[in-house]
């Protein structure tokens, strides 16, 4: 079986300074992780991937994630945070065995203040 | 380009009522999955789709759920006598059919049964 635990239901930051959502999964076999936002009565968005190769990945808005196997997280980050960047982040696994359907973990909110 | 669609954005339905709720991929992806969205949760796998094949239905709740995508386009998760544990959020996802594949999500369709 596969999880994912976002062990912060929720994360307060200032403006302008760093962000960290932390992730950690189980899965047998090679993991395929991802990190979505999701906007009040929104869908959720993608931001970034982790499939092979480099463990630091980069994605949209300036986020990017580090994979480390180790300890099995894939952490999201970024370096200076927005307002705007408050919203609902979500971790979610698959494995190549599982038709690409993701394990998602229960999400965290994140509230930057001004 | 056009992103995946969902309709009814919102839907009340009376306890004992079916529903119809509809999903319009991304032209050209293979792949479809449908997850449920309870409050303050993650999204949790219902079905998938590949093509017009439902290939994994391990997700959904009773036989009172059923999904179908019979021309591999646009597909439709019916409910029949529904209940109140149903209220949730109903995303439709689509990918190019991948394992690794990132999912594109609709907006979801909101269900409250009362």
């Amino acid at each position: 079986a596969q999880s994912v635990a976002q062990p912060e239901d929720q994360v307060n930051v200032a403006e302008g300074n760093p962000l960290t959502v932390k992730c950690t999964y189980s899965v047998s076999g090679n993991p395929y992780l991802f990190w979505y936002v999701q906007y009040p009565n929104r869908g959720l968005q993608f931001l970034l991937k982790y499939i092979t190769g480099d463990n630091l990945v980069k994605g949209s808005y300036g986020f990017e994630a580090e994979f480390n196997k180790s300890q099995t997280s894939f952490h999201l980050k970024k370096p200076s945070a927005l307002v705007s960047d408050s919203a609902l982040y979500f971790c979610a696994v698959s494995r190549g065995d599982s038709w690409g359907k993701f394990q998602f973990g229960a999400g965290t909110q994140v509230v930057v203040t001004p | 380009g056009a992103g995946v669609s969902q309709s009814p954005r919102y839907k009340v339905a009376k306890r004992g009522q079916d529903v119809a709720l509809r999903c319009d991929p991304i032209s050209g992806h293979v792949s479809l999955f449908w997850y449920q969205q309870a409050l303050g949760q993650g999204p949790e796998f219902l079905t998938y789709f590949q093509n017009e094949a439902q290939l994994d239905k391990s997700g959904l709740p009773s036989d009172r759920f059923f999904a179908e995508r019979p021309e591999g386009s646009v597909s439709t998760l019916k409910i029949q006598r529904t209940q109140q544990e149903d209220s949730a959020v109903y995303l439709c996802a689509s990918s190019l059919g991948q394992w690794a594949d990132t999912q594109y999500f609709g907006p979801g369709t909101r269900l409250t049964v009362l």
